[in-house]
């Protein structure tokens, strides 16, 4: 079965520290992999993702993510965090079933929490 | 803005009455989809519709019933519902795969709902 897991449901960091936020998949064949970002009460913003090519992607405020094949990971990653950067972070893979729509398979989420 | 809007915001209702949540998209997409957000769980899939007929209905229950009366526009009613339905209804779209469109799904801002 196709999943994503999120092993951390919370992440500590100090602000201008870097922060990683950890994300592992299992899909058959390429993955397509996502991340979001959510903030209180607003819905999901989309920040990067993976379809092909560069292992490392970067994306919207200064994150960036590092696909590896070998240990199956999509690692969110940010050189020097903010506190404006605490926020809900979902890792995604689309499920490559052949059908029309691009059905994405969420992990549980993992807070972030930036401390000044 | 994401371009994806909802309406209401917010709604608290009985169990006994009836409303409707409304999602409309100004970015182009053919591919809609209603998701249910509740705390401390994983996004969970309800609705997926492509080019305006539904392509995915994960296992929900009755009490809601979604339409989609053309690509830009997405309802999900509501009738009878259970204080476990409380949660935020999350709104997105997307191209359709092979579309020649991105991978991504935009998301609303949710509507809010309680349950009494």
């Amino acid at each position: 079965a196709q999943s994503v897991a999120q092993p951390e449901d919370q992440v500590n960091v100090a602000e201008g520290n870097p922060l990683t936020v950890k994300c592992t998949y299992s899909v058959s064949g390429n993955p397509y992999l996502f991340w979001y970002v959510q903030y209180p009460n607003r819905g999901l913003q989309f920040l990067l993702k993976y379809i092909t090519g560069d292992n490392l992607v970067k994306g919207s405020y200064g994150f960036e993510a590092e696909f590896n094949k070998s240990q199956t990971s999509f690692h969110l990653k940010k050189p020097s965090a903010l506190v404006s950067d605490s926020a809900l972070y979902f890792c995604a893979v689309r499920l490559n079933y052949g059908g029309a729509t691009n059905k994405l398979i969420f992990g549980t989420g993992t807070l972030l929490a930036v401390q000044p | 803005e994401t371009g994806v809007t909802q309406t209401p915001r917010h709604l608290v209702m009985g169990m006994t009455n009836k409303k409707s949540l409304k999602c409309e998209q100004h970015l182009g997409h053919n591919a809609m989809y209603w998701y249910k957000q509740s705390a401390k769980k994983p996004l969970e899939l309800m609705f997926v519709y492509s080019l305006e007929e539904r392509v995915e209905n994960n296992s929900v229950p009755s009490r809601f019933s979604p339409e989609c009366p053309n690509s830009s526009h997405l309802f999900l009613h509501l009738h009878t519902l259970q204080p476990e339905d409380s949660a935020l209804y999350l709104c997105a779209s997307s191209h359709t795969t092979g579309s020649g469109g991105t991978d991504e799904q935009y998301f609303g801002p949710g509507t809010r709902l309680t349950v009494t």
